[in-house]
């Protein structure tokens, strides 16, 4: 079936980098856009950016510009999300997550498919 | 500060109804059909319930559905189950620069 496994818990010390995996299966991993999402802790989700898996093309969410890089390597279906210069506000819990495009306009449509999460914690 | 406004927190009885909102600007909800709501229950990942602000994709209850009018979209639960009880978000297309949006969600409490 069709899922998203992602890595496992990091804890990290402020100013360090951390990097996410998630590997696709059951599904054409080139045929859609991988976003990364993350939710502090009792906070709405908040989109990172996304990689389209086919071309390597990025596009980032204006906060993490600067700040945030985003690969894949689809000889094994993998995804990767990597943050530099950690601070305690970057605590909460990291989703790959899956998004799928508007028929009509190739606009994004929504999220249909969610890995587990993975939770990342900085602290000193 | 989200960009998409819920209100924090509903409540419903077992068999009833309730709607929850998701007011927008024109940058997002109000130019774009491209609404979807999750749901997301303690310690799990989001479940997409509704997108295209009024399709539900396969599998998901026809007890959720999704309206939009202007600035606002909403979804409503009909016939509430303890199951519902969860947070749900709202999500919105919001241009080729911003991308997307979510809501600050909404905790749905079945009483």
């Amino acid at each position: 079936q069709e899922q998203l496994v992602q890595s496992g818990a990091e804890v990290k010390k402020p100013g360090a980098s951390v990097r996410l995996s998630c590997k696709a299966s059951g599904y054409t991993f080139n045929g859609y856009y991988m976003f990364w999402v993350r939710q502090a802790p009792g906070q709405g989700p908040e989109w990172m950016g996304r990689i389209n898996p086919n071309t390597g093309d990025t596009h980032f969410a204006q906060k993490f510009q600067g700040r945030v890089t985003m690969t894949r390597d689809t000889s094994i279906r993998t995804a990767y999300m990597e943050l530099g210069r950690l601070t305690s506000d970057d605590s909460g819990v990291y989703y790959c997550a899956r998004g799928t495009r508007d028929s009509v306009t190739g606009y994004f449509d929504a999220f249909d498919l969610w890995g587990q999460g993975t939770l990342v914690t900085v602290s000193s | 500060q989200s960009a998409l406004t819920q209100p924090a927190s509903v409540s419903g009885s077992p068999g009833q109804s309730i709607t929850i909102s998701c007011t927008g600007t024109s940058s997002d909800v109000g130019s774009y059909y491209l609404v979807s709501w999750y749901q997301q229950h303690p310690g799990r990942a989001p479940k997409l319930i509704i997108y295209e602000a009024t399709k539900r994709p396969s599998g998901v209850s026809n007890r959720f559905s999704g309206s939009k009018s202007g600035k606002v979209a909403s979804l409503t639960i009909s016939g509430l189950q303890a199951a519902d009880e969860a947070d749900y978000y709202c999500c919105s297309y919001a241009g080729s620069r911003t991308l997307v949006v979510f809501g600050g969600g909404t905790k749905l409490t079945v009483v």
